[in-house]
């Protein structure tokens, strides 16, 4: 693994049920971050967690969980999906050290809820 | 509100010049970053500006101007290969990322 990871590369899911993106990073990243992005508009930041054991909400948490139980990986979960989920999921990460935190990113899930 | 404003898209012709601005207002300032993501990818760091002025990086330039609440991205010696679109994206006082929406930069040669 080199960088970021994510998975599955792209879903297509029937609304109400539960789903899982997974992301893993192998920087040794303190912080990650999950995304939405939607055409037209910028990316939105769902979850987030400076560093594990701590996870805090963003922009758009509703409908969204996550847990971030050791460094490396740092799952969302969808509940119970609705179309309005329909997106690109980014997931990202930075060093979480110093003010500057230049954020990388995954490949992206592309989620298609019916 | 928290509000980034960033053209939708631009054409520009290889081997010339274009500037993408990008207009902020957030709560708080800690930097301004510009990401390029090519269709259907993810995106990648370019430029981090903190402080007034221009930072350049190969054909590559940023600016920032704090007091007017504006950074510009310029590309030079167009190439087919730059054809993306550049997200500009604030740091606020939280320390978070504010997004626009991106400019997608069509380059005919």
């Amino acid at each position: 693994i080199a960088g970021i990871t994510q998975a599955p590369t792209s879903q297509i899911l029937a609304a109400g049920r539960r789903m899982t993106l997974r992301c893993t990073q192998d920087m040794r990243h303190n912080a990650m971050y999950w995304y939405r992005q939607d055409l037209g508009l910028g990316l939105r930041l769902i979850h987030y967690s400076n560093t594990a054991g701590t996870t805090g909400k963003g922009e758009v948490p509703d409908g969204y969980s996550v847990s971030r139980a050791n460094t490396d990986d740092f799952p969302l979960t969808l509940a119970s999906a609705v179309p309005s989920q329909t997106s690109v999921y980014f997931c990202a990460s930075s060093p979480g050290t110093s003010d500057q935190e230049t954020q990388y990113f995954g490949p992206g899930t592309r989620l298609l809820v019916l | 509100g928290q509000n980034i404003d960033q053209p939708t898209e631009m054409t520009a012709t290889e081997g010339a010049i274009v500037q993408i601005n990008c207009t902020y207002q957030t709560s708080g300032f800690n930097g301004l970053f510009w990401y390029q993501q090519h269709a259907g990818e993810a995106p990648t760091f370019l430029s981090y500006n903190v402080l007034d002025g221009l930072e350049e990086k190969g054909r590559f330039s940023s600016f920032l101007s704090r007091s007017k609440g504006y950074s510009y991205l310029l590309l030079k010696e167009l190439q087919m290969k730059d054809s993306a679109s550049y997200l500009c994206a604030v740091e606020d006082s939280n320390y978070q990322l504010i997004w626009g929406a991106g400019t997608k930069l069509i380059i005919k040669p």
